[in-house]
């Protein structure tokens, strides 16, 4: 079945360092694929998308390339601020599949020290 | 504000006990979902509608019963609560086209004791 795997957290970063949070996915057809992001205490907000392939998602300056060949939709940002620190969930929704259901990663911890 | 609406918050019930979840949307979207949180387990689905009058199980729907009477509306139901059913569980919404993403709520943060 489709699924998706992301790197491990907790991951500790120094403010304006460079991120980059992996993820991988396993989907039949053409998923659509997210990231989200829950902040301490609430709920997952949408923080970027793509829809086909070589699409490139972008919002707050966080950025994430639908990768087909390697089936892979990593996130990167280029300065990370305190502000950042939050819990990064990938995620897709195949077409036709329970309501375009999300399949969702495990997510990653990002915490980012002054 | 425009959003999804989760009630309670927060929640302590017995096992045995029942209760519904609320979950309210003021966008006019046509998909609903249920989701529950667990530590390492990322999201899974247990029920999610389609439309007014149409639901249908995900996941992991055993212990947990829904309806959906209005658009505006999908209630989760716990029949009868076990310590497994501790979790923080959410509510989303999303337009028919899949690619907008799903909405979510603030969650419900559920403990059965």
């Amino acid at each position: 079945g489709d699924s998706v795997t992301q790197m491990e957290g907790p991951v500790t970063l120094s403010e304006e360092a460079f991120l980059t949070i992996n993820c991988t996915y396993t989907a039949t057809g053409y998923p659509s694929l997210f990231w989200y992001v829950q902040y301490p205490g609430e709920g997952l907000q949408l923080l970027l998308k793509a829809t086909k392939a070589d699409d490139k998602g972008s919002n707050k300056g966080f950025e994430a390339t639908y990768r087909k060949e390697t089936t892979s939709f990593h996130l990167e940002k280029g300065s990370v601020q305190v502000s950042d620190s939050a819990v990064y969930f990938c995620a897709l929704s195949a077409l036709g599949d329970q309501g375009g259901k999300l399949i969702f990663g495990q997510g990653t911890e990002l915490s980012v020290k002054p | 504000n425009a959003g999804v609406t989760q009630t309670p918050k927060f929640q302590v019930l017995k096992t045995g006990q029942s209760m519904t979840l609320q979950c309210a949307q003021d966008m006019n979207h046509e998909y609903m979902s249920w989701y529950r949180q667990d530590p390492g387990m990322g999201l899974r689905l247990i029920h999610y509608s389609v439309g007014a009058g149409i639901t249908d199980q995900g996941e992991v729907p055993n212990g947990y019963n829904v309806s959906r009477s209005t658009t505006e509306d999908f209630p989760l139901r716990l029949l009868s609560a076990a310590p497994s059913q501790t979790s923080v569980y959410f509510c989303a919404s999303r337009m028919i086209e899949r690619s907008y993403g799903y909405t979510f709520g603030s969650g419900t943060r559920l403990t059965v004791v």
